[in-house]
């Protein structure tokens, strides 16, 4: 069965730190995986997504994510957080063998980063 | 890009209203359709799998009766909480694929407070 961990329920950094919110899945297909972020009151919004291509992935807003089989592994970094940065941030599953095309999603419990002045 | 419309934003409501959610992708057909539920502090819930033209596929332990999905075009799938009660209350949010295995576009979601 698929399952995604985040192993950090809330994560704080300063402005102008680098990000770190980390993720790890359990698949027993070869996986897409996603992040997206989430602001108050508001819908989810796509980060980034791994689709066996590019290990390292780029995705907008300056965030990227590395997809690490051997440590089942696909955490989200960024080089220097912003205060628009603050939000939930989920990591993000999608079995290709669990529910075929339908596109089912296995979301993470969610991370949710503070960004100081 | 796509742009999944949800409607409305926001429900205040007394128990045993039902209440209707509409989920529009606004410019793409989407044929499948997803509805997740979202409690306090805590992570997406698939609740259903709405399908156009065809029943929609609940996942184990969301009551059908309860949570009406109708995805009457290709265009809008609809979410109809029966005869709420305040333990309804929660952020609903729904989903679609441009294409099917292609990440899914969210709505903004509908916060649903039963009083």
């Amino acid at each position: 069965a698929q399952s995604v961990t985040q192993l950090d329920s809330h994560v704080s950094v300063s402005e102008g730190t680098p990000v770190l919110l980390r993720c790890n899945y359990s698949s027993s297909y070869s996986p897409s995986l996603f992040w997206y972020v989430q602001h108050p009151n508001k819908g989810l919004q796509l980060l980034l997504k791994y689709t066996s291509a590019a290990t390292l992935v780029k995705g907008i807003n300056g965030f990227e994510a590395e997809f690490k089989k051997s440590e089942t592994s696909f955490h989200l970094t960024k080089p220097s957080a912003h205060m628009s940065d603050a939000a939930e941030y989920f990591c993000v599953v999608s079995d290709p063998g669990y529910g075929g095309s339908q596109g089912n999603l296995i979301f993470g419990k969610g991370t949710k980063l503070s960004v100081k002045p | 890009g796509a742009v999944v419309s949800q409607h409305p934003s926001r429900v205040i409501c007394k128990s045993g209203t039902s209440v209707k959610i509409e989920c529009r992708s606004l410019d793409f057909q989407a044929t499948t359709m997803f509805w997740y539920r979202q409690f306090p502090k805590k992570s997406l819930m698939l609740m259903a799998t709405s399908n156009e033209g065809s029943k929609a596929t609940y996942e184990q332990g969301v009551e059908k009766d309860k949570f009406l999905i109708n995805h009457a075009s290709l265009t809008l799938s609809t979410l109809t909480v029966t005869s709420a009660h305040p333990e309804d209350s929660s952020f609903y949010i729904c989903s679609a694929n441009r294409v099917s295995g292609q990440p899914q576009h969210f709505g903004d979601g509908t916060r649903l407070s039963i009083l």
